[in-house]
């Protein structure tokens, strides 16, 4: 059971739009900034997202991401074959000290 | 870069050191973490060295884990003792260039496989 609370799947067609939640609670969304992260299977995770809005140099503005009170959301737009992938949200949790990390939405594009 | 080493097949209660080696960018100057992936599960955060020095470790791993820096080779280690069968994963060091807090993981190793069997 993650800290963080994501689906586990979502799906969409290509050229469409898509978000992926992310719950958390007062210590860690509500209080601290959130990443998020894509994943495909035997590579290493690329930062998407950045103190709760930011994309990093290089990451497709097709990504953007909001934050209010204790959850986020990642929005996907134009959406490609190629990212298809794992997403995952992360934040620092003051009450227990560490990085949590969501369970991770597996993104199918149809 | 970065680039893991020292992954392995390790029977249960044995040991392993992971390193880390960081080239491009200084280990000291930024936040320095071990994230792991289980087979079939999500990325689990395993613990961080601040820039400032301070150290967090998941409940997980705490007390068997240790996480440490070599400013010198400009590395980052992980030491894993009482090693359990959970333990298997690829584990991925990540820098967070934030300052003060942790903004997010730019920066990842290809990762290293750690088995515990």
């Amino acid at each position: 059971q993650s800290v963080l609370t994501q689906p586990p799947s979502v799906s969409e067609a290509p050229r469409q739009r898509v978000t992926i939640s992310c719950s958390g609670n007062s210590s860690n969304i509500g209080k601290n900034a959130v990443h998020w992260y894509q994943h495909i299977p035997g590579r290493a995770p690329r930062l998407l997202i950045y103190y709760d809005n930011l994309l990093p140099s290089g990451v497709s503005a097709r990504f953007s991401a909001s934050k209010s009170g204790t959850s986020a959301s990642l929005a996907i737009s134009g959406l490609q074959s190629e990212d298809e992938a794992d997403y995952y949200c992360a934040a620092w949790d003051d009450t227990l000290n560490g990085l949590v990390f969501g369970g991770g939405t597996k993104l199918t594009v149809l | 870069l970065l680039v893991e080493s020292g992954g392995g097949l390790v029977q249960p209660g044995g040991s392993l050191r992971l390193s880390c080696a960081a080239s491009g960018f200084t280990v000291s100057s930024n936040h320095m973490s071990w994230v792991r992936q289980a087979p079939g599960k999500g990325l689990e955060w395993v613990s961080v060295i601040y820039s400032g020095g301070h150290i967090y470790y998941a409940d997980s791993v705490k007390g068997r884990f240790t996480i440490s820096r070599d400013n010198s080779k400009n590395t980052l280690s992980l030491q894993m003792n009482s090693l359990r069968a959970d333990d298997t994963a690829v584990y991925y060091c990540a820098r967070d260039p934030g300052v003060g807090l942790l903004l997010g993981m730019d920066v990842w190793g290809q990762g290293t496989t750690v088995k515990v069997s």
